[in-house]
């Protein structure tokens, strides 16, 4: 049973660039949660999304981050005109039901995007 | 999700039990506590989760205390292989983890 995939691992993108990390979930899993991991920083909760739904972008920062699950294909998020801010780790989660209430999350390997 | 406590770094010695204390005082009684740990740059890994009993699983076990103000994860062997931060997370009315700093704990051989 495959777990939480995530590509690229490793993305650099100019500044200026887009960038398009992808996840695909657990199977069976249809919850999926973006966290990201700034340098020396622990996780923080990006989005929240169900398939076709975005439930939660409380995280997120408002200008030129967005995400997507659609009802086929892997989770996407996408960074238009990247900074070096956004020079992270971004790592995805899924779990089979809304995690929370005693469901665990399960993470990925993560994306670490590279902005020069 | 309550705040939690952590110490910042502890050491053990390979082949002994590992007990890593958490403190979470204002856990509300429907909120989960999980850990989870992250070796060096990989994804966060789930270890366990309980709300008011101990559990085990093949990895480790959770002992919560009954004001349910604390727990204390337990590796009972650790191995080089357990050096990772470890995250005391407690949550549960809602699917934010918040992870803190942690407590990296390092096996020594």
């Amino acid at each position: 049973n495959a777990g939480v995939m995530q590509n690229p691992r490793h993305l650099v993108r100019r500044r200026g660039q887009e960038a398009r990390l992808r996840c695909s979930p657990m199977k069976g899993h249809s919850h999926v949660y973006w966290y990201r991991q700034l340098p020396e920083e622990g996780l923080k909760f990006m989005v929240y999304l169900q398939k076709e739904n975005i439930i939660d972008e409380s995280g997120m920062p408002k200008e030129r981050f967005s995400a997507e699950f659609p009802k086929e294909g892997p989770s996407i998020l996408r960074i238009q005109q990247v900074v070096r801010g956004d020079s992270a780790a971004y790592f995805c989660a899924s779990s089979p039901l809304a995690s929370g209430i005693g469901y665990e999350q399960y993470f990925g390997p993560g994306t670490r995007l590279t902005v020069t | 999700d309550a705040k939690t406590t952590q110490p910042t770094s502890m050491d053990c010695a390979e082949g002994r039990a590992a007990n890593l204390p958490c403190n979470h005082s204002t856990i509300s009684g429907n909120e989960y506590v999980y850990w989870y740990r992250q070796i060096h740059s990989q994804g966060p890994q789930y270890i366990i989760h309980g709300l008011k009993n101990n559990e085990t699983n093949e990895m480790a076990s959770l002992i919560i205390t009954e004001d349910r103000k604390s727990s204390t994860l337990i590796l009972p062997h650790a191995t080089l292989r357990d050096t990772a931060v470890y995250y005391c997370i407690a949550g549960g009315s809602n699917y934010k983890l918040t992870f803190g700093k942690g407590t990296l704990l390092t096996v020594n051989p």
